[in-house]
């Protein structure tokens, strides 16, 4: 079975430019997950989606950070304008929800010049 | 969210067990204790969960504690593999299985 499938896995543009990083869940999966991780905050949790809706979006950082689940197999987190201090890993995440385990994509890589 | 201590590294020879601890005293009665690692540059891994019950799988056990207010993860033969950070995380369920890392605990393999 096809894991959660993030791309691009890497990422590098200037400052100012518009990044979207895509997301595609296990299939079946009703609850989606973006996580940030730097090496100063470690891991945090950005948003979450529940049967396509977005739940939380407590860690969103600010104006900049968007994110859209448009369907049930497809999530956008979009980054406009980006700035250096977004460059991080950027994971996305699925679960069937409750208690059940999340299952994390590889991520993307993103640099901001 | 219930806090967590763990230590911050440990250190074990390949095929030798592994004893993680994790305090989280401030744990609430429905919260669930998940255990994830997550290996050099790939995201996190779940390796198991529990509520109040010791629990088994095929990767690890988690003995969890009768006060629930502290639980250790097993890994009974590490290999070079196991090489990872762990993170303890308690989750209430009801807000929707949110994930809060820490800090976790890098584990160190020697062959």
């Amino acid at each position: 079975d096809a894991g959660v499938i993030q791309s691009p896995r890497h990422e590098v543009t200037e400052m100012g430019q518009e990044v979207t990083l895509r997301c595609k869940p296990i299939s079946g999966h009703n609850s989606l997950f973006w996580y940030r991780q730097t090496m100063m905050r470690g891991l945090e949790l950005l948003i979450y989606f529940n049967n396509n809706v977005p739940i939380d979006d407590s860690g969103m950082p600010e104006d900049r950070f968007s994110a859209k689940m448009p369907n049930a197999s497809f999530s956008t987190l979009k980054i406009q304008p980006s700035e250096p201090r977004d460059s991080a890993v950027y994971f996305c995440a699925s679960s069937l929800g409750g208690a059940q385990p999340q299952h994390f994509g590889d991520g993307t890589r993103l640099s901001i010049l | 969210d219930a806090k967590t201590t763990q230590p911050n590294s440990m250190e074990s020879n390949e095929e030798e067990p592994v004893h993680l601890p994790c305090n989280h005293s401030t744990i609430s009665g429905t919260d669930y204790i998940h255990w994830y690692r997550q290996l050099p540059s790939q995201g996190p891994e779940y390796v198991i969960h529990g509520l109040t019950s010791n629990v088994n799988n095929r990767m690890a056990s988690l003995a969890i504690a009768e006060d629930r207010k502290s639980s250790t993860l097993i890994l009974h033969r590490a290999t070079l593999r196991d090489a990872a950070v762990y993170y303890c995380i308690p989750t209430e369920w009801a807000a929707g299985n949110k994930l809060t890392f820490g800090g976790g605990t890098r584990v160190l393999v020697k062959p």
